[in-house]
């Protein structure tokens, strides 16, 4: 166990749909990094959030956005969501905003129908 | 433009020969680079990571990588593999003064008995 969380675990939706993903960092960690996983496209890094504020951005769609809450969790938003949104999104959180190594929550998966 | 490049999809090795999983990268300026194991239905696991020293790091469950500069290549090794080591295994730089994460495209690694 990571000491990342994320919820829901799975997510099942429809096209044009708008949902919300949660994740809560490990205790202590600042950074909190969103990733994009599907078959194609592999892992993608989406956006990176450090003690409230925006990082650094990958990837990221417009339809896609994030924010990092006083208390640390992050949530990612998806809208108008397409078939190609389905994959698994993985928060992950770090110590500080360098190069500290990452640690991954078990995911959650989007099925969009 | 920045990129991680895993050139074989699929390593297989019999247990207890050594293993190797390549990796290769292209970023301007210092990498920090990392690497990740991925069980099925997993979060990602942070294995080791290289920012600056010895170019030969060790890591977590007996596995270790080689910096090499001139070939850009950060490529992980295992003395003597386990079947337990099956996993997909994912390469990732960040460029110095940057904040952004490449993945590979992974390597699954076939530990046979």
């Amino acid at each position: 166990d990571s000491g990342v969380t994320q919820t829901p675990k799975h997510l099942i939706t429809a096209t044009g749909q708008r949902v919300t993903l949660r994740c809560s960092p490990r205790s202590g960690d600042l950074s909190v990094y969103w990733y994009q996983q599907s078959l194609d496209q592999g892992l993608q890094f989406l956006i990176q959030y450090y003690n409230g504020e925006e990082r650094a951005k990958g990837n990221i769609l417009e339809r896609f956005s994030a924010q990092q809450f006083p208390d640390l969790h992050s949530e990612l938003n998806l809208s108008s969501l397409e078939l190609g949104d389905s994959a698994l999104y993985f928060c992950a959180s770090s110590v500080d905003r360098t190069d500290n190594e990452q640690f991954f929550g078990p995911g959650t998966r989007l099925t969009v129908l | 433009a920045q990129s991680v490049a895993q050139p074989e999809d699929q390593v297989n090795v019999a247990e207890g020969n050594p293993l190797t999983v390549k990796c290769t990268y292209s970023v301007s300026g210092n990498p920090y680079l990392f690497w990740y194991v991925q069980y099925p239905n997993r979060g990602l696991q942070f294995l080791l990571k290289y920012i600056t020293g010895d170019n030969l790091v060790k890591g977590s469950y007996g596995f270790e990588a080689e910096f090499n500069k001139s070939q850009t290549s950060f490529h992980l090794k295992k003395p003597s593999a386990l079947v337990s080591d099956s996993a997909l295994y994912f390469c990732a730089v960040r460029e110095y003064n940057f904040n952004k994460f490449y993945f590979g495209s992974g390597t699954k690694l076939n530990v046979k008995p």
